[in-house]
């Protein structure tokens, strides 16, 4: 079974603070993806990584894949309180067809 | 386009009842999952299938059947429920292996 940890559980922080969520595993993934969920809804896509080293940004939301696609971070600067939420990780096994997602950073962004 | 649909959204059963949950997606899916949400927690695999036809079993698939007769549909069967079947639910669908999975809005169970 492969494992995804992510670090911090919960993160409580003020509006205009820096932030970096890992996403850790020995295994390694195809590719991996990073979710966002609010309460009451299901998850929603932020990004998907698959080259080894690769970087994304979306906005302010910076995401890194690790050189042996093992591990990524998620970085958020300036977070605002729209920011807040559950964020997942999920590493893809594309030849067994599923995704095992890890269990989960929350974020609360204070005013 | 509806996206994934599920249905019901709330659900209450007793010790021992059986029922059915029910994912349908309309943007012509190959892979459906459905996924299992504990209080604080991430979602783990329950059962997934890549087409029509084709199930296999995730990390907790113990309690629950699935079967996969058209592309649209996947419904889950809780054959005896637990109380320790009370979480939420989610169905998920994606265009490929690996790619964007898009979740139905879950359902929540409880279980007495």
């Amino acid at each position: 079974t492969q494992l995804l940890e992510q670090s911090p559980q919960f993160l409580s922080i003020q509006e205009g603070e820096n932030l970096t969520v890992y996403c850790n595993s020995s295994s390694v993934f195809s590719s991996l993806q990073w979710y966002r969920q609010e309460p009451g809804e299901g998850p929603v896509l932020l990004v998907t990584v698959v080259t080894g080293g690769e970087v994304k940004k979306l906005k302010r939301l910076t995401f890194q894949f690790g050189d042996a696609r093992k591990d990524s971070s998620l970085h958020i600067t300036a977070a605002q309180p729209g920011d807040t939420g559950l964020y997942l990780c999920a590493g893809a096994d594309t030849n067994a067809g599923k995704s095992t997602f890890g269990d989960g950073t929350t974020l609360t962004v204070k005013p | 386009n509806a996206g994934v649909t599920q249905t019901p959204k709330f659900q209450v059963l007793k010790t021992g009842q059986s029922m059915t949950l029910q994912c349908a997606q309309d943007m012509n899916h190959e892979y459906m999952s459905w996924y299992r949400q504990d209080p604080g927690m991430g979602l783990r695999l329950i059962h997934y299938s890549v087409g029509a036809g084709i199930t296999d079993q995730g990390e907790v698939p113990n309690g629950y059947n699935v079967s996969r007769s058209t592309t649209e549909d996947f419904p889950l069967r809780l054959l005896s429920a637990a109380p320790s079947q009370t979480s939420v639910y989610f169905c998920a669908s994606s265009y490929s292996s690996g790619g964007e999975q898009y979740f139905g809005p879950g359902t929540r169970l409880t279980v007495t």
